[in-house]
């Protein structure tokens, strides 16, 4: 059963344009949302994340957007840079604070054309 | 920002032999590591959460036998996969969470990449 989706496999984008990835889930007890960006071979770097008191939390070029009612979020990238070209993951977890798990979709991967 | 290694980054072993992993934070304390299994085109699966100086608590459907994870110091955990088999080739990923930090994030380290002959 997997609680997070990422029903886009792969996305492409021109330079400077934005890109948006999208990520639902399905657990209601999920209120911390993150994303990672993932290189081949390496393991994941923290992007972003929300809290679900939260509907937008804005970093440098990365924004996501958190509608809890719909259990959707997505990730805006503006302007998109080549070096964006990554495959990112949404993941979710019940509590901000404390040590429970993460869960995490099945990723996206962003291909960013110059 | 805070750094996790892995070591090795990738290994290639014959099957019916054990390979060991190591994770380690290399900046901060890590009360808590998580060890994650990643096939190809797919998510992150995690398979266990080691707290350090307890045993490690295992996922539905990962053979904590098979999988033995050690999580003796703040700073270094182990993935030993014994008796392994082709089965068990994929992308294993440790994580950290710093114990100083009251927030649900976590370090990746770099991966092991793991194929079984």
């Amino acid at each position: 059963d997997q609680q997070v989706k990422q029903n886009s496999p792969s996305l492409s984008v021109q330079e400077g344009r934005i890109s948006i990835l999208n990520c639902d889930y399905t657990n209601s007890m999920f209120d911390y949302f993150l994303w990672y960006k993932k290189y081949p071979a390496e393991g994941p770097t923290f992007l972003i994340s929300i809290s679900s008191i939260k509907d937008k939390n804005e970093d440098g070029r990365f924004t996501v957007f958190l509608n809890k009612s719909a259990k959707h979020l997505s990730l805006h990238i503006v302007p998109s840079q080549p070096g964006d070209s990554a495959v990112y993951f949404c993941a979710a977890s019940p509590d901000e604070v404390g040590y429970q798990k993460v869960t995490f979709g099945t990723g996206t991967k962003l291909q960013v054309i110059p | 920002g805070a750094v996790v290694s892995q070591h090795p980054s990738w290994v290639i072993c014959k099957s019916g032999t054990s390979v060991k992993i190591e994770c380690r934070s290399l900046d901060f304390q890590a009360t808590t590591m998580f060890w994650y299994r990643q096939f190809p085109k797919q998510s992150l699966m995690l398979m266990a959460t080691s707290n350090e100086g307890s045993k490690a608590t295992y996922e539905q459907g990962v053979e904590k036998d098979k999988f033995l994870i050690n999580h003796a110091s703040l700073t270094l955990s182990t993935l030993t996969v014994t008796s392994a088999h082709p089965e068990d080739s994929s992308f294993y990923i440790c994580s950290a969470r710093d114990g100083s930090s009251p927030y649900n994030e976590q370090f990746f380290g770099p991966g092991t990449r793991l194929t079984v002959l």
